[in-house]
């Protein structure tokens, strides 16, 4: 048990179609991440929150919109995606780097299938 | 361009015998690295981590050893357990850049009974 839970565990959507994932941690962290991991590459950071504010876009296409309303709660919006978008999308949790503990805790991550 | 790379896709081991991972980052502004197990269906699970201004840290039956000067990692596990049995990722992080972390591809780990 990481403290870290994501939903759906599982996503299967059409290209037009528009869902939501989501992420809550019970660790009392400050810090939350998206990341996503493709077959055969190495976890690609997409968004890191800190204190609710977004530190960090890795570049990421504007079809998939994060939103943290809350240092406990973080959503990725997904719209028309494209099916190279298919991955592990999984989200972490830490404390502030501020304190200087860099160990982010990740939650069982969502299977995201585009067809 | 990979900044962390983990060369050995794959490991295989007998129980109660060492494990060893290895990991070369080339980033020079990378001073803290972590390891992290992965079982099939969960997230990453942090092992075990150590500052670029140690050589050496050692919990349990995991041990990771930090050689700046080469920009290489190595984690040792013993003895290995079946348990063990996982993909383990190395990362990095930039102080700088605090929580930003930049992981290597994976070293898939398989020990024998």
């Amino acid at each position: 048990e990481t403290g870290v839970t994501q939903t759906p565990r599982h996503l299967v959507m059409g290209m037009t179609n528009k869902k939501s994932l989501k992420c809550e941690q019970h660790l009392g962290h400050n810090a939350m991440y998206w990341y996503k991991q493709s077959a055969k590459k190495p976890l690609e950071l997409m968004f890191v929150y800190n204190f609710k504010e977004q530190t960090e876009n890795n570049s990421v296409p504007s079809r998939f919109s994060p939103e943290c309303p809350n240092s406990s709660h973080l959503f990725l919006h997904l719209h028309t995606l494209q099916p190279e978008d298919s991955a592990l999308y999984l989200c972490a949790s830490s404390q502030s780097p501020a304190s200087g503990s860099y160990e982010q805790y990740f939650g069982p991550g969502t299977r995201l299938t585009v067809t | 361009d990979q900044q962390v790379k983990q060369n050995s896709p794959s490991l295989s081991v007998q129980e109660g015998r060492i494990s060893i991972l290895n990991c070369d980052y080339t980033n020079s502004m990378f001073d803290y690295f972590l390891w992290y197990k992965k079982y099939p269906a969960e997230g990453p699970t942090f092992l075990i981590s150590i500052s670029s201004i140690k050589d050496k840290n050692e919990d349990g039956r995991f041990t990771v050893f930090l050689n700046k000067s080469a920009k290489h990692l190595s984690l040792h596990i013993v003895p290995s357990q079946p348990g063990d049995s996982a993909v383990y990722f190395c990362a990095a992080s930039e102080g700088a850049a605090g929580n930003k972390l930049t992981f290597g591809g994976g070293t898939r780990v398989l020990v024998k009974p």
